[in-house]
């Protein structure tokens, strides 16, 4: 599996545009891209997955160039309860069947 | 659906004893994960079935662990003999399909003293 990179933490305030850049140099041609959210004392949260270009959904946008070597989770206008943990995941799900795994992720915290 | 159910939420044994969790998939959910969360290793997948079948056992840790999947509502993870650094929260997922996303359960939080 693609070896992830992204920030430990981030702080942003209310209302602001939080963008998390995760790297995957070694980012394969049948591997997608996949973001969860993780508030503490729960389970993680399917954010967005996407494959290339851009994907947007009601909670996120994700971002993916070209080359496919980063991608750029987008949250806009964030609020307190956007708090948590995100975590980018990078995988083969055909051939390795649907094997997650979680990097470090990047701490987001949302000031008032 | 009631999502993803875990139980017990709160585990507190005494090192040498024998320990199960407990978790119910989403039904008609395929694949089945075990996760392990702790400060210092973060999130590991420890084992994985589809179809009830473990296709993926590399990630558990030792021979006293163990997971089974009956049939497709119920699955456990055994620990025996448990041990302190055993303790972490433990999470189940399931997923409908290999491409799909993974639904997770509340955790189980395990102490070993």
């Amino acid at each position: 599996l693609a070896k992830t990179t992204q920030p430990i933490s981030m702080d942003s305030y209310e209302g602001q545009e939080v963008n998390i850049t995760c790297s995957h140099n070694n980012i394969a041609t049948n591997d997608y891209i996949t973001w969860y959210q993780q508030f503490p004392s729960q389970g993680p949260r399917f954010i967005i997955q996407g494959y290339k270009t851009k994907v947007t959904n009601e909670v996120a946008s994700l971002f993916i160039p070209a080359d496919r070597k980063s991608s750029t989770l987008s949250l806009p206008r964030v609020s307190l309860s956007d708090t948590a943990v995100y975590y980018c995941l990078v995988g083969d799900w055909e051939a390795a069947g649907n094997k997650l795994t979680f990097g470090g992720g990047t701490r987001v915290l949302v000031k008032p | 659906d009631a999502g993803v159910i875990q139980s017990p939420r709160h585990e507190v044994t005494e090192m040498g004893q024998e320990v199960t969790l407990r978790c119910k998939p989403i039904s008609g959910h395929d694949y089945l994960f075990w996760y392990r969360q702790t400060m210092m290793r973060g999130l590991e997948l420890l084992i994985y079935f589809n179809n009830n079948v473990p296709i993926d056992d590399s990630g558990m840790p030792e021979d006293r662990f163990s997971a089974k999947m009956p049939n497709a509502s119920f699955s456990t993870l055994k620990i025996q003999p448990s041990e302190p650094r055993d303790s972490a929260v433990y999470f189940c997922a399931s997923s409908r399909t290999g491409e799909d996303e993974a639904f997770f359960g509340q955790g189980t939080r395990l102490t070993v003293v």
